[in-house]
């Protein structure tokens, strides 16, 4: 498609619960991205991939969160036994190359509120 | 490190007067730069990016941004502001090699009628 699509729009979960948020790329967009957005205005990289590889998760908390993307199939991010500082809107991002100069494309996120 | 930092969380403008939106950089190197627009409850838009191309740069909507290195800024103008221009507004930069961005803490920017 020509734009990043995400889903669900918004997730409710309680704490201790399973989140699984899904994202299409761009078709033709080799890299995508992982964003945590809290407080509304903070911004975390989570994780990237290049195709189905992941390409840099060092911003991934990797005891309950992890992230696949595999072919033909959106990708995902999974956050096992949720917590309530896991509350944010996380936005998924494509791009077609490599390179800081490479603009990335948004989708309009998911919401996921833990209770 | 890297980082942007902006210097204004909120600033308000009447319909129709220029628009100023200030964004510095740190960085050891020229490093790439966005201007990203959020309306609410909506994803992020790319309004400009600078790529060491030229340092004046034009976007979408009117808006432009001036890279200064000697300022190590990157602000971002537009000479008449409209009612659609409300919104939240992020400077972005973009880290060598990892390739993920790196984000300022955002502009929410007001127009009044």
């Amino acid at each position: 498609g020509e734009e990043v699509a995400q889903t669900p729009k918004h997730l409710v979960r309680g704490e201790g619960q399973k989140a699984k948020l899904y994202c299409a790329p761009i078709k033709g967009h080799s890299y995508v991205f992982w964003y945590q957005q809290v407080l509304k205005n903070e911004f975390k990289f989570l994780i990237s991939f290049q195709n189905e590889n992941v390409f840099d998760e060092t911003g991934m908390p990797k005891e309950r969160f992890s992230a696949k993307c595999l072919p033909n199939s959106p990708c995902s991010l999974e956050i096992q036994a949720t917590k309530l500082e896991d509350s944010a809107v996380y936005f998924c991002a494509s791009s077609q190359f490599q390179g800081r100069y490479n603009e990335q494309f948004f989708g309009p996120g998911t919401r996921l509120t833990v209770l | 490190a890297q980082s942007v930092t902006q210097l204004d969380s909120h600033v308000s403008v009447s319909e129709g007067t220029p628009v100023l939106l200030r964004c510095n950089y740190s960085s050891s190197y020229s490093p790439s730069l966005f201007w990203y627009v959020q309306h609410p409850n909506k994803g992020l838009q790319l309004l400009l990016k600078y790529t060491s191309a030229a340092t004046l740069v034009k976007g979408i909507n009117g808006f432009e941004a001036e890279f200064k290195k000697s300022e190590t800024s990157f602000h971002l103008t537009k000479p008449s502001a409209h009612m659609s221009d409300a919104a939240e507004y992020f400077c972005v930069g973009s880290q060598t090699g990892a390739n993920n961005l790196f984000f300022g803490t955002g502009t929410r920017l007001t127009v009044i009628p």
